[in-house]
């Protein structure tokens, strides 16, 4: 089955600082990972995706990932925190085995400090 | 270019009542999914429609239907309402290259049952 753990339900950094956002997965095939940042009372917006191909992802406003096989981690990250970045994060997984089923993390609350 | 649309945005019913969710997908988009967004929850996939039939369905129960129109467009439908059902629903679309495919929200419908 299954299955995405966002294993710490809230990151706190200085604005300027590095960030990471954590991500396992478990999947029964070839993974597909996504990452969305969802803001006050709105829909997800996409930020990046890894499908094939180069290990580390670049994506919108400066974020990147990484994906690890070998620890089926996605983590998130970015070289220098924004005050405006504060937002809730998903990491999302679908496998390559057929089905379209999105699952979800519970999210990370990332708050950046000025 | 628009992107995904949701009607209403809000929406208050009473238990037992039905109600029905609609959704118009990204210019060029002709999958669209449904999921459910609990307060402090991820999202869950509920089911997917592409070419106007239910491709894939998560486990949500019989209640939870919908249907899809020739000009792609979806609605969500869900009958005997709950207090549980309570929750904010969004549409996602994308294109049918595969489970690869980047999906795309809407801003969702903020659904309370009293």
């Amino acid at each position: 089955a299954q299955s995405v753990a966002q294993p710490e339900d809230q990151v706190n950094v200085a604005e300027g600082n590095p960030l990471t956002v954590k991500c396992t997965y478990s999947v029964s095939g070839n993974p597909y990972l996504f990452w969305y940042v969802q803001y006050p009372n709105r829909g997800l917006q996409f930020l990046l995706k890894y499908i094939t191909g180069d290990n580390l992802v670049k994506g919108s406003y400066g974020f990147e990932a990484e994906f690890n096989k070998s620890q089926t981690s996605f983590h998130l990250k970015k070289p220098s925190a924004l005050v405006s970045d504060s937002a809730l994060y998903f990491c999302a997984v679908r496998d390559n085995t057929g089905g379209f089923k999105t699952i979800f993390g519970a999210g990370t609350r990332l708050f950046v400090k000025a | 270019d628009a992107g995904v649309t949701q009607s209403p945005t809000h929406l208050i019913k009473t238990r037992g009542q039905q109600v029905t969710l609609r959704c118009s997908p990204k210019s060029g988009h002709d999958t669209v999914s449904w999921y459910q967004q609990a307060l402090g929850q991820g999202p869950q996939f509920i089911f997917q429609y592409y070419e106007e039939e239910e491709r894939q369905r998560g486990n949500f129960p019989d209640r939870f239907s919908g249907h899809q129109f020739p000009n792609y467009s979806s609605e969500l439908n869900v009958n005997a309402l709950l207090l549980g059902d309570s929750a904010l629903y969004l549409c996602a679309s994308s294109a049918s290259g595969g489970a690869g495919e980047t999906q795309y929200f809407g801003p969702g419908t903020r659904l309370l049952v009293l």
